[in-house]
């Protein structure tokens, strides 16, 4: 099937700083990938729908200047938390539609902001 | 996007119990989709339900769509600890795939 691939798989930053997170479709293109944020024992909440060519789409209550996207090409999205912040440590998921409506989830990336 | 509900919230079962969870919308769903997250994994899918009244089956779980489009559910029958994580439906909005989660069910089964 089809596969997306989210790197980094965890990561560990002070307090301040910014962290890129990657998601690549790998054998299909990709023109709307979705970023969502769970916290624990909670469900998935979509934080932004990722275009190809154009400004991402923010959900609201989401920061636009705090997490940035970029869709680079038909197969890379990128997410960046700006001047991350303890309350930012989330499990941070990207997913990609493909062969109709059916997602495919990247790995996933736990973010602890110390 | 709707507001797709889940019940229950968490489940313990003993090992061989059935174990169904159910999602709820005030709305008409456009499709239901199923996915188990395993803990610490991400969401992977399982199944899509398109018509109303649907029923579909994959070995011991079975998926029904409700005659209304309002309502879903999952039932596993004789569970084992292989079918530990969590359960989400969402409801998928067809233009731009938009999925909408439920909050999904933790089920915990004791062996």
């Amino acid at each position: 099937g089809a596969v997306v691939s989210q790197h980094p798989s965890w990561v560990i930053c002070k307090s301040g700083t910014s962290v890129k997170i990657e998601c690549r479709s790998l054998d299909f293109q990709a023109t709307t990938m979705f970023w969502y944020r769970q916290f624990p024992k909670q469900s998935l909440m979509l934080m932004a729908t990722s275009n190809e060519g154009s400004k991402a789409t923010y959900e609201q209550g989401v920061e636009k200047d705090k997490f940035l996207i970029n869709h680079a090409s038909l197969t890379l999205s990128t997410l960046t938390v700006t001047s991350a912040h303890p309350e930012d440590s989330s499990f941070y998921i990207c997913s990609a539609p493909s062969r109709g409506t059916e997602a495919f989830f990247g790995q996933g990336t736990r973010l602890t902001v110390v | 996007g709707q507001q797709v509900m889940q019940i229950p919230q968490y489940q313990h079962v003993q090992e061989g119990e059935d174990f169904t969870t159910y999602c709820n919308s005030s709305t008409t769903l456009s499709n239901i989709q199923w996915y188990k997250q395993r803990p610490g994994g991400h969401p992977v899918f399982l199944i899509q339900l398109v018509k109303s009244g649907e029923v579909k089956k994959q070995k011991r779980l079975t998926f029904q769509f409700g005659e209304a489009k309002k309502n879903s559910s999952l039932h596993i029958t004789a569970t084992q600890t292989t079918d530990v994580g969590t359960y989400f439906c969402d409801d998928v909005e067809n233009a731009g795939n938009m999925l909408t989660f439920g909050g999904g069910t933790r089920l915990m089964v004791k062996p």
